[in-house]
């Protein structure tokens, strides 16, 4: 069965440089959530979009913004990157149209800032 | 809001031995939950889930029932293997297809 994904799977950037993380979600899955994961920490709800438009937002700094395009991918933009913003990225999708009760993870971008 | 609470970590365990990994919640409704594990370099993988009360969740011999009445969702297995050393994160969604809400996370050790 398909999966999310994602793209890049890694990503080095230097810091203050700009980065974009893509997601392209189960086919006919209608809502896309991201997550950020630091070293050793839990996964931590960013931002999520349901027939593109943005359903809920989390602990996502100013400095990142994301869409959702009409083919249902998503992507991340992150800017004046800091090396905090390292972290192990995960886009999430499910079919909340039909009373999605599963979330259904990507394997993950990971991204170095240096 | 939501919250997850796991089980402090790590854990440690010999080979054959049975693994309990307890986690409650707190959340307004009726929310779905999970356990995840996560190897090392790795994304998350969806071990097993349940949606509603009493529902028994089960997966590659790991089992958890939804408890509605003490609000947990403990992680059991009866006989561990080394290849099940991971990180488990407990994990609840909203209702209505929401944003999910992790524990900490719980590394354990199998040593042969």
């Amino acid at each position: 069965a398909a999966g999310v994904i994602q793209s890049p799977r890694h990503l080095i950037k230097e810091k203050r440089e700009t980065a974009t993380l893509k997601c392209y979600p189960i086919p006919r899955h209608d809502t896309v959530y991201w997550y950020q994961q630091g070293p050793g920490q839990d996964p931590q709800f960013l931002i999520s979009f349901y027939e593109k438009m943005q359903s809920d937002k989390g602990s996502i700094p100013d400095r990142f913004s994301a869409q959702q395009f009409s083919d249902y991918h998503s992507e991340l933009n992150m800017s004046s990157l800091e090396l905090g913003d390292s972290a192990l990225y995960f886009c999430a999708s499910s079919l909340r149209g039909a009373g999605a009760d599963t979330q259904y993870f990507g394997p993950g971008t990971r991204l170095t800032v240096l | 809001g939501d919250s997850v609470t796991q089980m402090e970590g790590p854990v440690t365990l010999s080979e054959e031995a049975f693994l309990t990994i307890n986690c409650t919640y707190t959340a307004t409704g009726y929310p779905s939950l999970f356990w995840y594990v996560q190897y090392p370099g790795e994304g998350l993988q969806l071990l097993l889930k349940a949606t509603k009360a009493d529902d028994k969740g089960s997966n590659k011999g790991f089992e958890a029932t939804y408890r509605k009445e003490t609000t947990s969702f403990h992680l059991e297995k009866g006989s561990v293997q080394v290849s099940d050393s991971a990180v488990y994160f407990c994990a609840l969604l909203t209702p209505g297809g929401g944003k999910s809400t992790f524990g900490d996370g719980t590394t354990l050790t199998v040593k042969p």
